[in-house]
């Protein structure tokens, strides 16, 4: 009975490379949430997906950052040529359904760090 | 704005010694309010969701009351293995999004 796993749990990456954030929701989940912690921050919504839709990524930079949800397999977090404000921990979350009656699942999270 | 604001930043108690934590919000119209607990390395756990004015939920040493513009998290004789981050969201009105206090971080002392 997995819970909502992400991987990889740490990635370091230099200045100008591609990160990539994986994350698998619960089983039975359709609703995927990505956010964004900066220490001693509160999380910060980031993109939310269906299966094979974005719903809403207003939270997320326009460039460098893109998410997907296939059909088959996690969703992606993509983030291209990093710079060091991208360092953070970046957290996958999973529900059921659109509106959230109950909670939120999350993952254990990515930290990233640009060096 | 809607805003989340939690106080304190960080409480140190000693074991058996109760104590409340806040978050307080304003938001257009609240849907519900929820409380998270994180431990360090790990992702937000949930507690509690309170959806209307007068609403209390509790959990073993923990209890969680709503008025119109705040929120309690009282913990009755907390043990150190409750030492961790708190985080109190806010769910407003026709928007799925959840918008996040920064936590209280609660170190409990044996």
């Amino acid at each position: 009975n997995a819970g909502v796993m992400q991987n990889p749990r740490h990635l370091v990456r230099r200045r100008g490379q591609e990160a990539r954030l994986r994350c698998s929701p619960m089983k039975g989940h359709s609703h995927v949430y990505w956010y964004r912690q900066l220490p001693e921050e509160g999380l910060k919504f980031m993109v939310y997906l269906q299966k094979e839709n974005i719903i809403d990524e207003s939270g997320m930079p326009k460039e460098r950052f893109s998410a997907e949800f296939p059909k088959e397999g996690p969703s992606i977090l993509r983030i291209q040529q990093v710079v060091r404000g991208d360092s953070a921990a970046y957290f996958c979350a999973s529900s059921p359904s659109r509106q959230i009656e109950g909670h939120l699942h999350f993952g254990n999270g990515t930290r990233l760090t640009v060096t | 704005e809607d805003q989340v604001t939690q106080s304190p930043e960080a409480l140190r108690l000693q074991e058996g010694e109760s104590s409340s934590l806040n978050c307080s919000y304003t938001v257009s119209g609240l849907r519900g309010l929820f409380w998270y607990r994180q431990d360090p390395g790990k992702g937000p756990e949930f507690l509690f969701t309170l959806y209307s004015a007068g609403e209390e939920k509790e959990k073993e040493r923990l209890k969680a009351t709503l008025t119109k513009k705040e929120s309690f998290l009282h913990i009755t004789a907390p043990k150190p293995e409750d030492s961790a981050t708190y985080l109190c969201a806010v769910q407003v009105d026709s928007n799925y999004q959840l918008i996040w206090g920064a936590g209280t971080k609660l170190i409990i002392k044996p």
